[in-house]
């Protein structure tokens, strides 16, 4: 089973420029969510999707967008990088049967 | 909202020494609690999923328990070793306005010396 894929796991933008983060999962799981990890500030939800054609701001939406056209796939959007956004970004999925989460291997993420 | 605290942030132990870990979370209307591992620069590492209606789980050297009623959960570690050395956070798992919610802890830094 290949879980929860993210790609790229390196990146480095440049100020201004757009990118977006993959997100895949083959288990069929409903929930997917994007969350942020920096120094000391743990890990932050950024959005979320409770299915396909359904996402949800988190608690740090600003500068990222998401869509979710498939079950299996949820990218994450950066419009306009910042050097606030560097940062870990994790992917995770999870379905409302037993609970489980799932995480990708991370993505990290230098705006200069 | 749920909240979830792990004290202490971080903590040493010599190789050897059994290992306790804490997770304490506000509303006790939990679904499940997960104990993740990870490593410097890496990623997170599943290591204990305990339902709501358990009291407890084991895989080898790791033993977790749920109290739901005190809002606790704690990870024991026995006879550490330096292997262990990493950060371990809990997620809790709540039903909100009928979807799925999880919150993190900001986790536990342990270093065990050899």
């Amino acid at each position: 089973n290949a879980g929860v894929t993210q790609t790229p796991k390196f990146q480095v933008l440049k100020t201004g420029q757009s990118m977006t983060l993959q997100c895949a999962q083959d288990m069929n799981h409903e929930y997917m969510s994007w969350y942020r990890q920096d120094p000391g500030m743990g890990l932050r939800l950024i959005h979320y999707s409770v299915g396909a054609g359904i996402t949800d701001q988190g608690e740090v939406p600003n500068g990222y967008n998401v869509s979710r056209s498939t079950t299996e796939d949820f990218p994450l959007r950066l419009l306009s990088a910042a050097p606030s956004q560097t940062s870990v970004y994790f992917c995770a999925s999870w379905t409302g049967v037993t609970g489980e989460l799932f995480f990708g291997e991370g993505s990290r993420l230098t705006v200069l | 909202k749920q909240e979830v605290t792990q004290i202490p942030a971080a903590l040493s132990v010599p190789e050897g020494e059994n290992l306790v870990l804490n997770c304490s979370f506000t509303d006790s209307a939990i679904y499940n609690l997960q104990w993740f591992r990870q490593d410097p620069g890496k990623g997170l590492t599943s290591l204990l999923l305990i339902q709501s209606s358990q009291r407890e789980q084991t895989s080898g050297r790791l033993n977790a328990s749920l109290d739901k009623s005190s809002g606790r959960s704690t990870l024991y570690i026995a006879a550490s070793q330096p292997g262990d050395s990493a950060t371990y956070l809990c997620a809790v798992l709540s039903l909100w306005d009928g979807n799925n919610r999880l919150a993190f802890g900001k986790g536990n830094q342990v270093v065990v010396i050899p």
